[in-house]
């Protein structure tokens, strides 16, 4: 049971251009949501989060929407640099934020930014 | 200051025996989550601790088991390799609404 759904496996983008990365959810008890970045060969590192009582959070390039009716938030990256090249991971949480490590995670949406 | 460290890097062990994978969070915080992600999937929870006790358990067999120590640190074993254990495992230290990942433990079990 998938209950965080990224559908696009990949994403080819070119430089300066926008890069929009989508994710779906089941479980509506899920209240707070994380994006997370990974290299080949480290491990995830946080980009941006936001709570069920926000639509939008903006963190410079980086900006998440909520769309809570429909169960979807995505991640748009503006301007687009070869550096964002990397699996972009969706995760949810049913604590607020405040389960201090039990995230549900979706399958991972390969971004390629070409120059 | 030093991340969440894991060790080994990497392993190779055949189906039957036993791993230990070991982690150390980040100075000051005293949860601990284990996370196991096979190739071409996300991280699956596997446990949370936090003050030595267990908070948490994703859907994982009894042959995976962990413990914290009095130090914050903490140990994955399993137990009884099997070929679909092969994957990397995350090691998270956390503070409200973030985790931080250790680099993972590459396991192979031929």
């Amino acid at each position: 049971d998938q209950q965080v759904k990224q559908n696009s496996p990949s994403l080819s983008v070119q430089e300066g251009r926008i890069s929009i990365l989508n994710c779906d959810y089941t479980n509506s008890m899920f209240d707070y949501f994380l994006w997370y970045k990974k290299y080949p060969a480290e491990g995830p590192t946080f980009l941006i989060s936001i709570s069920s009582i926000k639509d939008k959070n903006e963190d410079g390039r980086f900006t998440v929407f909520l769309n809570k009716s429909a169960k979807h938030l995505s991640l748009h990256i503006v301007p687009s640099q070869p550096g964002d090249s990397a699996v972009y991971f969706c995760a949810a949480s049913a604590d607020g934020g405040t389960s201090y490590g039990k995230l549900t995670f979706g399958q991972g949406t390969i971004l390629t930014v070409h120059p | 200051d030093a991340g969440v460290t894991q060790s080994p890097t990497h392993l190779i062990k055949t189906r039957g025996q036993q791993v230990t994978l070991r982690c150390s969070p980040i100075s000051g915080h005293k949860s601990v989550s284990w996370y196991q992600q096979v190739l071409g999937q996300g991280p699956q929870f596997i446990f949370q601790y936090y003050e030595k006790e267990e908070r948490g358990r994703g859907n994982f067999p009894d042959r995976f088991s962990a413990r914290q120590f009095p130090n914050y640190s903490s140990e994955l074993n399993v137990n009884a390799l099997l070929l679909g254990d092969s994957a990397l495992y995350l090691c998270a230290s956390s503070l409200p609404g973030e985790l931080f990942f250790g680099e993972g433990s590459r396991l192979t079990v031929l």
